[in-house]
Formats: structure tokens, C-alpha cells, sequence
């Protein structure tokens, strides 16, 4: 089966630029999340959906992060403006539809996305 | 609130020596425990996981973990490493949201 695919694979924008990330989940994923890996250190949950619906942003910076899931299957997370500290690997991952508050859910992550902002 | 702890940052190991990573884990309840591999330029790869029942679990690429819970551990282990384990290993907790140490990175030497 196919995996997770995102792109583009590496971007690098100035600050104050906008940039956008694209994620297409494994068919028949109903949970898609968005990672934030910063260099030494481990992915962070930006935002979590199950179907179109929002289930946590919790640790999403809104005044420059935003991202949707339209139509509950593709996925794009966008930076606007960029800051120097968004420099980071963006990592989507998908998994299937679990109960909310179910520790069993396995997920499967794409190859991520490479951020330098100069 | 759930979190784990990788105390080492980097391990460098001979070619077919043993390998053995660390993981501390802090979480009220019975935890669902993760450990994942990324390799350079690649996304995550999950290697095993425990759940509940047996304390050893086994994993792809020859990996074995123990759950105690006692220590609040969960380290991984593999008896013989290949130079293609040279990776970062992630350690993760999930109660409704994973939760990532720090990570090891692995180094092998021929």
C-alpha cells in the first residue's frame, strides 16, 4: 500500500515569506496530524484531524500556522509569516479512525518536509 | 502529563556488537509505548510497540524491547547491529497524543 507522501521535500524561504506544505495520508486514514521536528529534538504536535474536523491545535502557533483538511483526505499546513525559528522538518502522519482518547493508535509518517528560513 | 526521557543523545557502537537504548517514560496510567527509527532524510518508521501482556515485545529489523514498570522503563535492545541500524531512535508515550523523547542517535563503527 502506498505510505504517507508529502512534498515539497525541502524548501527554504526568507523570513517573512509564506510557505505551504502538502500532505496526502494512506487511503482510508481518517486521523492526519502535522509534526513540528526541530534539529535535536523530537516531532511535536502542531495539529491533529479526524476526518475535516479539528480534534487538537493546541501547541499550533495561530498567529502564523494555519492548515485545513477540506475534504478529509489531503492536507496543507501553511506558515505566514515565516520567523527564523520555524527552521525545521514538518512531518505529516496518518492513521486510522480510533476512539479519541485511545493510546492504540498506530501512525504512519511521510518523509517530511525541510524548512530553512534565512 | 505524559512525557519521556532518552538519557543518552548519542551511542556509537561496533558493527556486531549489542545495542541497548534507554527510555523513561512518566505517565499515570498503563501506557501505550513506541519506539520509532528515522533515518537520514526519512520520516519515522515504527520498529514495536507494547501495549499490554508480555513485558518483552518484539519488533522488525531484529529489535526487542522490555516494558517494566517498575522503572518505568522501556528500552530497546538489538544483540548484533548492522551498519544500516546507524539512525536516530525516538521513544514515544501515547495516551491520546504521542508524545516523543528527545531521541539517541546511533552511530556504528566497522
Amino acid at each position: 500500500e502506498a505510505g504517507v507522501a508529502q512534498s515539497p521535500r525541502y524548501k527554504i524561504i526568507e523570513k517573512r515569506q509564506s510557505v505551504a506544505f502538502w500532505c496526502n495520508p494512506i487511503s482510508g486514514h481518517a486521523t492526519l496530524y502535522w509534526y513540528q521536528q526541530i534539529l535535536g529534538q523530537g516531532p511535536k504536535l502542531l495539529i491533529q484531524f479526524q476526518n475535516n474536523g479539528v480534534v487538537d491545535d493546541s501547541q499550533l502557533p495561530k498567529d502564523r500556522f494555519s492548515a485545513e483538511r477540506l475534504k478529509g483526505v489531503d492536507s496543507t499546513l501553511k506558515i505566514q509569516p515565516a520567523k527564523l525559528e520555524d527552521s525545521a522538518v514538518y512531518l505529516c502522519a496518518s492513521s486510522l479512525e480510533l476512539p479519541r482518547t485511545s493510546g492504540r493508535n498506530e501512525q504512519y509518517f511521510g518523509p517530511g518536509t525541510r524548512l530553512t528560513v534565512t | 502529563a505524559q512525557s519521556v526521557t532518552q538519557p543518552d543523545i548519542h551511542i556509537t557502537v561496533s558493527e556486531g556488537a549489542s545495542l541497548e537504548l534507554r527510555c523513561n517514560y512518566s505517565y499515570g496510567a498503563t501506557p501505550y509505548l513506541f519506539w520509532y527509527v528515522q533515518s537520514p532524510g526519512q520520516g519515522l518508521q515504527l520498529l514495536l510497540k507494547y501495549f499490554s501482556g508480555d513485558t518483552l515485545v518484539q519488533g522488525i529489523k531484529g529489535f526487542e524491547a522490555e516494558f517494566k514498570r517498575s522503572q518505568s522503563s522501556f528500552n530497546l535492545r538489538k544483540p548484533s547491529v548492522h551498519w544500516s541500524d546507524a539512525a536516530e531512535y525516538f521513544c514515544a508515550v501515547n495516551d491520546y497524543k504521542l508524545s516523543f523523547g528527545a531521541g539517541t542517535t546511533v552511530t556504528v563503527r566497522a
